[in-house]
């Protein structure tokens, strides 16, 4: 079935560092794209999202590209902040599927030190 | 006013009573779910609902039901809880394909 991986955290960085969390998918379809982002005690909330083969997804400094030839959305930011600490979830769709079942991967927690 | 809204946002309760946990959406979607994080924050769909008819039923013990009045509305009613029922449960809505979901806040269920 559908998966997706996750590099495992945590992971660590001082402020302003670059980030690159990765993402590798496996779908017998094309998938549509997704990283979701949870700050402590709440919810998910969508960061960024991509529907189709090397569509760019980009939102507050993150971007993310949908590379189908190495099946892969890895989430990347130029310059991280303390704020940016959260746990960051990828995770995928089939729009063909009979449900808009969202798949989760197991998530990376991210620590941004001042 | 909050897209999507869960009540109660903590549950404690005692093994072997039934609770329930409210989920409401504005957003005027068609679809909503239920997922539960376990501590080590995987998160793992329950249920789907389609315009209140059930789309997905994953492996979910029987003592877990869905119930849906309405498009707008999803709730989880628990019998007889169990220690590991303890998770965050998640309710969310998404509109048609592709589009990603709107989350509630969590509920936080402790069973001792």
């Amino acid at each position: 079935g559908d998966s997706v991986t996750q590099m495992e955290g945590p992971v660590t960085l001082s402020e302003e560092a670059f980030l690159t969390i990765n993402c590798t998918y496996t779908a017998t379809g094309y998938p549509s794209l997704f990283w979701y982002v949870q700050y402590p005690g709440e919810g998910l909330q969508l960061l960024l999202k991509a529907t189709k083969a090397d569509d760019k997804g980009s939102n507050k400094g993150f971007e993310a590209t949908y590379r189908k030839e190495t099946t892969s959305f890895h989430l990347e930011k130029g310059s991280v902040q303390v704020s940016d600490s959260a746990v960051y979830f990828c995770a995928l769709s089939d729009p063909r599927g009979a449900t808009n079942k969202l798949i989760f991967g197991t998530g990376t927690l991210l620590a941004v030190q001042p | 006013d909050t897209a999507v809204s869960q009540t109660p946002k903590y549950l404690v309760t005692q093994m072997g009573n039934d609770k329930s946990i409210k989920c409401e959406q504005n957003l005027g979607h068609d679809t909503m779910y239920w997922y539960k994080q376990d501590s080590k924050k995987f998160l793992k769909i329950m249920f789907s609902y389609n315009n209140k008819e059930l789309i997905i039923n994953e492996t979910v013990p029987n003592r877990f039901s869905p119930k849906s009045p309405d498009k707008a509305h999803l709730n989880l009613h628990i019998n007889s809880l169990e220690l590991g029922d303890s998770a965050v449960y998640f309710c969310a809505s998404s509109p048609p394909f592709g589009a990603g979901y709107t989350f509630g806040s969590g509920t936080r269920l402790t069973v001792v």
